[in-house]
């Protein structure tokens, strides 16, 4: 079946350092993937996202690529502030219309270093 | 205040006692799914509803059941829990235009 792959599963970088999240994907027909924050014992919210019609986006301090050919998508957090510390998750929508899911991938648990 | 509830937030029942775990939302999403989250595993999707008695099997719908008799609602019912069901349940929900979903804020699970 579908499945998204992500990698690293723990990540520690110092504050003020880039963190990079990186995650491959099984469904070429996939076109939509969100990226999701989870911070300790609350939901996950929803952070970016990128459909497959665009290569990057932006959103201040992060931003996401794409890759459709390789079928492989990043998450980039520039200058990393310790509220950056939480499980981030990446996901990719697989099937059509409302029948349509969300694969999520493993999970990524970044810590930043005062 | 556009929201997904669920209730109870955190339940410690034993083996065998049947439970349910109720999910709502406001904003009148046509899809709506549950996700159980164990550690390494990220989340899964236990089961969906597309609409109003439209529900199908996600992942990892062993054990589980699912009803959709009104919009809003979409309970989660263990008929017979068992220990490797101990887990972080999140309802979600989405209108079928959109990929965007909305969380619940989870039920911890523990089943002894």
């Amino acid at each position: 079946g579908e499945n998204v792959e992500q990698h690293p599963s723990t990540l520690s970088v110092q504050e003020g350092d880039s963190a990079v999240i990186k995650c491959t994907y099984s469904d070429s027909a996939s076109n939509y993937f969100p990226w999701y924050k989870q911070e300790l014992g609350k939901r996950p919210q929803l952070i970016i996202d990128i459909r497959s019609n665009v290569g990057e986006k932006k959103d201040q301090r992060i931003a996401v690529t794409l890759n459709k050919t390789a079928k492989h998508f990043s998450l980039h957090i520039t200058e990393t502030q310790p509220e950056d510390s939480a499980v981030y998750f990446c996901a990719a929508l697989t099937g059509y219309s409302s029948a349509s899911k969300i694969i999520f991938g493993s999970g990524t648990r970044l810590s930043i270093r005062p | 205040e556009a929201q997904v509830t669920q209730n109870p937030r955190y339940l410690i029942t034993v083996t065998g006692k049947k439970l349910t775990v109720t999910c709502s939302q406001n904003m009148n999403h046509e899809y709506m799914s549950w996700y159980r989250q164990d550690p390494g595993l990220g989340l899964r999707q236990i089961y969906y509803s597309m609409n109003v008695e439209v529900t199908d099997k996600g992942d990892v719908p062993e054990g589980y059941k699912v009803s959709r008799k009104e919009k809003r609602n979409f309970p989660l019912i263990l008929e017979s829990p068992s220990p490797n069901q101990t887990s972080l349940y999140f309802c979600a929900s989405r209108p079928v235009s959109t990929d965007t979903q909305y969380f619940g804020p989870g039920t911890r699970l523990t089943v002894l």
